[in-house]
C-alpha cells in the first residue's frame, strides 16, 4: 500500500458543488501539505499543516479550506467548486525538525474536473 | 518570496545521449535545499536528487547529476545515457529555512522527450 493515499483519484463535478479530497499517510510525519498542479505553473501550495493544531495558508488558498483530523489525515475542501479549480491536486508529507531535509513524499494525485 | 524558474518548457534528447535541464532560483537565504522531482505519465512525483546548499560538492545519483552554482543561484540537472524511461516532467524545487516557512517552492517544470 502507498505511504500517502489520496481519495478520490479522479473526480468530475459541477460548478457550485462541494468537494472534499482526502489524504491519509502511514509515514508518521507531522507535516502535511496540499499542492495544486497546473500546466506551466508547476505545483503551488494551497495549505500546509505542521501538526494537528497548526494550519497555514499557502500561496493560493482562496476558495479552499482544510481540516487536519489527526496526525495522519489532512483533507482539502472546495466549498463551491468553479471551473478554474480544475487541476491535479497532490497531498504530501515531510519530516519535522532540523534533521530532516524537507523532502516531500507525495500521494498519487487527485485529478479534479469542474464542469 | 522565493521563486524558482525553469526556462525550458520542453527538451528533446536522443536515447543514450545527455540532456541538461536548467533551473534558477531567487533567495536571500544562505542555508537551503534544492531538489529535482520527476513526474512520469503515471503522475507520481518521484525524488530524483537533492542538494544541500552548504555542500560545495555536486550531488550525483547514478545517471543523474547536478551542477550547483550557489553564487549564480543556478541548479541544473544532467541526465546522462538517457533512457526511454526518463521521459517525464521534471520539476526543480527549493526549500528554505524558517524564514521561508520550511516550504517547498516549485518551478514550472520541463518536459523531457526521449527519442529512440
Amino acid at each position: 500500500d502507498a505511504d500517502v493515499t489520496q481519495t478520490p483519484r479522479n473526480r468530475i463535478t459541477k460548478t457550485g458543488k462541494r468537494i472534499m479530497l482526502e489524504c491519509s499517510q502511514t509515514k508518521g510525519h507531522d507535516r502535511m501539505y496540499w499542492y495544486r498542479q497546473d500546466p506551466g505553473l508547476g505545483l503551488r501550495l494551497i495549505y500546509y499543516s505542521f501538526d494537528v493544531k497548526d494550519i497555514n495558508k499557502g500561496e493560493i488558498s482562496d476558495g479552499y479550506s482544510v481540516s487536519r483530523q489527526a496526525q495522519a489525515k489532512f483533507s482539502l475542501s472546495l466549498e463551491s467548486a468553479i471551473p478554474n479549480q480544475t487541476a491535479l491536486y497532490f497531498c504530501a508529507t515531510s519530516e519535522m525538525g532540523t534533521g530532516g531535509t524537507g523532502e516531500l513524499f507525495f500521494g498519487e494525485g487527485s485529478r479534479l474536473t469542474v464542469l | 518570496a522565493q521563486t524558482v524558474t525553469q526556462s525550458q518548457p520542453e527538451m528533446s534528447v536522443q536515447e543514450a545521449e545527455t540532456v541538461t535541464l536548467s533551473c534558477t532560483y531567487d533567495t536571500s537565504e544562505s542555508d537551503y535545499y534544492l531538489f529535482w522531482y520527476k513526474q512520469p505519465p503515471s503522475r507520481q512525483m518521484i525524488l530524483v536528487i537533492r542538494q544541500e546548499a552548504y555542500k560545495q560538492q555536486n550531488a550525483t545519483e547514478n545517471r543523474f547529476s547536478v551542477n550547483f552554482q550557489k553564487a549564480a543561484k543556478s541548479f541544473s540537472l544532467k541526465i546522462s545515457d538517457s533512457q526511454l524511461g526518463d521521459a517525464a516532467m521534471y520539476f526543480c524545487a527549493y526549500k528554505g529555512g524558517k524564514a521561508a516557512g520550511n516550504k517547498l517552492t516549485f518551478g514550472g517544470g520541463t518536459r523531457v522527450l526521449v527519442k529512440p
